[in-house]
């Protein structure tokens, strides 16, 4: 079975500074990864995706994460924080059609 | 293009009482899927269906959950004798053809079993 670990409920960053959230993966197969994002009560938007290809993949508002095989890791991270990526993010990963997704990250950016 | 549409947004229904929940896919979808998402947790898959099929449904609860999606209309997940522990966020996701791992999501039902 495909899972996901995300390290650390709760991140709080500065203004401006570099946001990085931690998700390591298990799968028997080669991962199909994604970043979700979930504003308070709504549902949840894609923020990126890596299948095939390229190790570093590039999201929507300015968020990138990189693949690496070697530390089975996904990990997310925006250079500058803004006060609206303050947010739960959800790391998932798939099995052909079912995500699988890890408990999620709460980010709070602080002014 | 309009999203994934879910109705109601939240529901609130007392122990005992069934639940429906809707979800319509995003237009030229085919592949719909569910998830639950219980308090200070992830998303669980629950099922997934195509027009007329259950796929997979190995993350419904054995008893009183059911989900369909008819060939024509929205598809439906339905809770039969609502108890307390059902209360959670149930999001439908949707996906084209010959593209299932990207799932679009809709806002999600948010019932409440009083």
């Amino acid at each position: 079975a495909q899972s996901v670990t995300q390290l650390g409920s709760h991140v709080s960053v500065s203004e401006g500074a570099l946001v990085l959230l931690r998700c390591n993966y298990s799968s028997s197969v080669p991962p199909y990864l994604f970043w979700y994002v979930q504003y308070p009560n709504q549902g949840l938007q894609l923020l990126l995706k890596y299948t095939t290809g390229a190790t570093l993949v590039k999201g929507i508002n300015g968020f990138e994460a990189e693949f690496k095989k070697s530390e089975t890791s996904f990990h997310l991270t925006k250079p500058s924080a803004h006060m609206s990526d303050a947010a739960e993010y959800f790391c998932a990963v798939s099995d052909a059609y079912k995500l699988s997704f890890g408990a999620g990250t709460t980010v709070t950016v602080r002014a | 293009n309009a999203g994934v549409m879910q109705n109601p947004r939240h529901l609130v229904r007392r122990r005992g009482q069934e639940a429906r929940l809707r979800c319509s896919p995003m237009k030229g979808h085919s592949h719909v899927y569910w998830y639950r998402q219980l308090p200070e947790e992830g998303l669980k898959f629950m099922v997934y269906l195509q027009k007329e099929n259950i796929i997979d449904e190995s993350g419904m609860p054995k008893e009183r959950f059911s989900a369909e999606f008819p060939k024509e209309g929205p598809s439906i997940l339905r809770i039969q004798q609502v108890v307390r522990g059902d209360s959670a966020a149930y999001f439908c996701a949707s996906s084209p053809e010959q593209r299932e791992t990207e799932q679009y999501f809709g806002p999600g039902t948010r019932l409440t079993v009083t």
